[in-house]
This record gives C-alpha cells, sequence and structure tokens, in this order.
C-alpha cells in the first residue's frame, strides 16, 4: 500500500467551530507531514513529526494543533479560524532515518503525498 | 525567502513538443527534488537527484542539476497532453526531511 489517504476532501467551517482533518499511511513511514497551500503557490511546511514526536513547527498559529496518536496517524485540530486560512491542507510521508544516526542523502527522502483537504473557513 | 525560483512561471506547447523547466536556488542542498501536481490535488514525487550528481533519468525525464550554478531543470520529453499539470522543484536539506518548494511551473499541453 503506498497510498496517505485524507479526510475529508472538503470541508467548510465557521471561524468558531472546531474541527479536525486526518491523515493515514500505512507504508511503515515514520515521518509524517502537515503542508498549507494557497491557490497558485507552492505547498509551504506546517509541521514535521518523526516517531510520532513533533520535530518541526514553522511557527504555526495556535489555532492549528497537530497531534500524531500512532505511527501511522497524523491529525491536525482546527479550532478559531481565520478566512485566510482557507486553503488545500495537504498530508505527506516519507522513510526517515532512525534518531542519532549519521545525516546525509539516501533513499529516504521522497515524500508521499496525499490528495489534500480543501478547507474553507467563512 | 527560502523558496527557489521556478521558470517559466506558466509554459504553453503542442503535444510532442519537449518542455523544459528550470529551478534556482540559494542555499546548499543534499538532494533536489521535482513533483508533479495536478489541479487542486496532491502532489506525485517525479525524480530525486541527489547533490554529488549531475543528471539523471526516468522514462521522458531528464534533470540536470549544477551545484556550482545553484541550479536544476527537468526536462519532458515527448509530451503528452496528460503532462499538463504544475511542476515544483524541492530542495532537500542534510539531516532531514524539510522540503522547500520552488514557486512552481504550470504546463499546459494542447493536444
Amino acid at each position: 500500500d503506498t497510498e496517505v489517504t485524507q479526510t475529508p476532501k472538503h470541508l467548510v467551517m465557521g471561524m468558531t467551530n472546531k474541527k479536525s482533518l486526518k491523515c493515514e499511511q500505512h507504508m511503515g513511514h515514520r515521518a509524517m507531514y502537515w503542508y498549507k497551500q494557497k491557490a497558485k503557490k507552492p505547498p509551504e511546511l506546517m509541521f514535521v513529526y518523526s516517531y510520532e514526536k513533533l520535530s518541526i513547527n514553522e511557527s504555526v498559529p495556535s489555532r492549528f494543533s497537530p497531534e500524531c496518536p500512532n505511527s501511522s496517524l497524523l491529525n491536525l485540530h482546527l479550532h478559531a479560524l481565520q478566512p485566510e486560512d482557507s486553503a488545500l491542507y495537504l498530508c505527506a510521508s516519507s522513510q526517515d532515518r532512525p534518531s542519532g544516526s549519521r545525516s546525509g542523502s539516501g533513499p529516504y527522502n521522497e515524500q508521499f503525498f496525499g490528495p489534500g483537504t480543501r478547507l474553507t473557513v467563512l | 525567502s527560502q523558496q527557489g525560483e521556478e521558470d517559466p512561471q506558466a509554459l504553453s506547447i503542442q503535444e510532442g513538443e519537449n518542455a523544459t523547466m528550470n529551478c534556482s536556488y540559494k542555499t546548499s542542498i543534499n538532494n533536489l527534488q521535482w513533483y508533479r501536481q495536478n489541479s487542486g490535488r496532491g502532489l506525485v514525487h517525479l525524480i530525486l537527484i541527489r547533490s554529488n550528481e549531475r543528471e539523471k533519468h526516468s522514462g521522458r525525464l531528464r534533470v540536470t542539476l549544477d551545484t556550482s550554478k545553484k541550479s536544476s531543470s527537468l526536462l519532458i520529453t515527448a509530451s503528452r497532453a496528460a503532462d499538463t499539470a504544475s511542476y515544483f522543484c524541492a530542495r532537500g536539506n542534510t539531516g532531514f526531511q524539510k522540503l522547500v518548494f520552488g514557486t512552481g511551473t504550470r504546463l499546459l499541453v494542447s493536444p
């Protein structure tokens, strides 16, 4: 199974709502990512999890709260969003070296992306 | 900005023609990757070239990397209408999986 799945495909929410985006992969990848992509722009990294621990937070506002319950699942909890948060939210996964191993290039860097969740904040 | 720059921003060609997209970046890299994105959907990995490689092929794709010029190019030969998509380069940093995407090239291949 080389697929990353994301639910829901589309989400419309008000600024006072609380919602969650879900991402799942069964490729045994230990690194998972959330990206935000605005129309006609490149994806921008939000968060990286490695071995279920948050390793990178790209100064994302606290109204976005990531969670990695286990090695296959990644959630993004949304609360009190703004209309400018409307975007395509992409999840990705990749192989990662175990912590403490030598860094460098290898076959580990390809990222597999899900189809995304199209979020509209009213 | 950490983003790489891609040019052209948009490219329109006929089926059968070749398409060349260029990517420039400013910092050192561990590897450079190319991804394709069909309209409003997820990205698909096309090819990865490491900093010690100069050229790589995959089917109709050819990628070159010039680390002295901090640039890469993606060539799609004998293009097809199905190649219509946005193409992004992404640079990989040493030691971790963080990718920084370029601005992208929108390719339109007309039948």
